[in-house]
């Protein structure tokens, strides 16, 4: 079975430094969706992609973060500096959307849990 | 804000029993999802049910539909232990692919 995966699993560092989280979607993907998720706010999307290109980060705080897609088997969220409260969860997905708006299934990753000290 | 709110929070039930999760959104869809998500793992999608289906069925999987009361409804027949998980509805918008998720059912079972 094809899998998304997500790289590391788990992280914890000090506040201050910085976060990179990484991302293999499934081969022939089209879409890239980064969720992140917590007790208090759920699950929440930070960014969204289509063929590599941003197409929604609006849930995602500029100020620190960012995300990126180099090639279209890599996609990357960065954070930096982390703070204490960006412990979290974070998700990636991927999908094969023929054409835009079609709305169809979301396969996700395992996770990568941070925790910032 | 969440789109869709599932009820309730949390169910326990024995095994063999069945299970309902229920889901309501607030603006209108072209598709509803759900999505289970075992501990410390990924979700994994379950079910999509379009605009235009009232009802539909994937093996012990039973998911409705009503457009006109903004909800959806997720039953589990002869439920296992394995079926343990959080169930999560979500919907796109009418013009985008972001999905909106609800907060959640956490279903366990057992044995």
């Amino acid at each position: 079975d094809a899998r998304v995966t997500q790289t590391p699993r788990h992280k914890v560092t000090e506040m201050g430094q910085e976060v990179t989280m990484r991302c293999q979607p499934i081969l022939g993907h089209n879409t890239v969706f980064w969720y992140r998720q917590t007790m208090m706010q759920g699950l929440e999307l930070l960014a969204y992609f289509r063929n590599r290109a941003p197409l929604d980060d609006s849930g995602m705080p500029k100020d620190r973060f960012s995300a990126e897609m180099p090639d279209a088997t890599l996609a990357t969220l960065k954070i930096q500096p982390s703070e204490p409260r960006d412990s979290a969860v974070y998700f990636c997905a991927s999908g094969l959307d023929p054409f835009r708006w079609s709305n169809q299934p979301q396969h996700f990753g395992d996770g990568t849990r941070l925790s910032i000290l | 804000s969440q789109q869709g709110e599932e009820d309730p929070q949390a169910l326990s039930i024995q095994e063999g029993e069945n299970a309902t999760m229920n889901c309501s959104y607030k603006t209108s869809i072209n598709n509803l999802q759900w999505y289970r998500q075992n501990s410390g793992r990924g979700l994994v999608h379950l079910i999509l049910i379009r605009s235009n289906e009232r009802e539909k069925h994937s093996g012990r999987l039973r998911v409705t539909l009503d457009t006109s009361k903004k909800s959806s409804s997720l039953l589990i027949t002869a439920s296992r232990a394995a079926d343990t998980a959080s169930y999560f509805c979500a919907t796109p918008p009418l013009a985008g692919n972001m999905l909106t998720f609800g907060g959640g059912t956490r279903l366990m079972v057992k044995p």
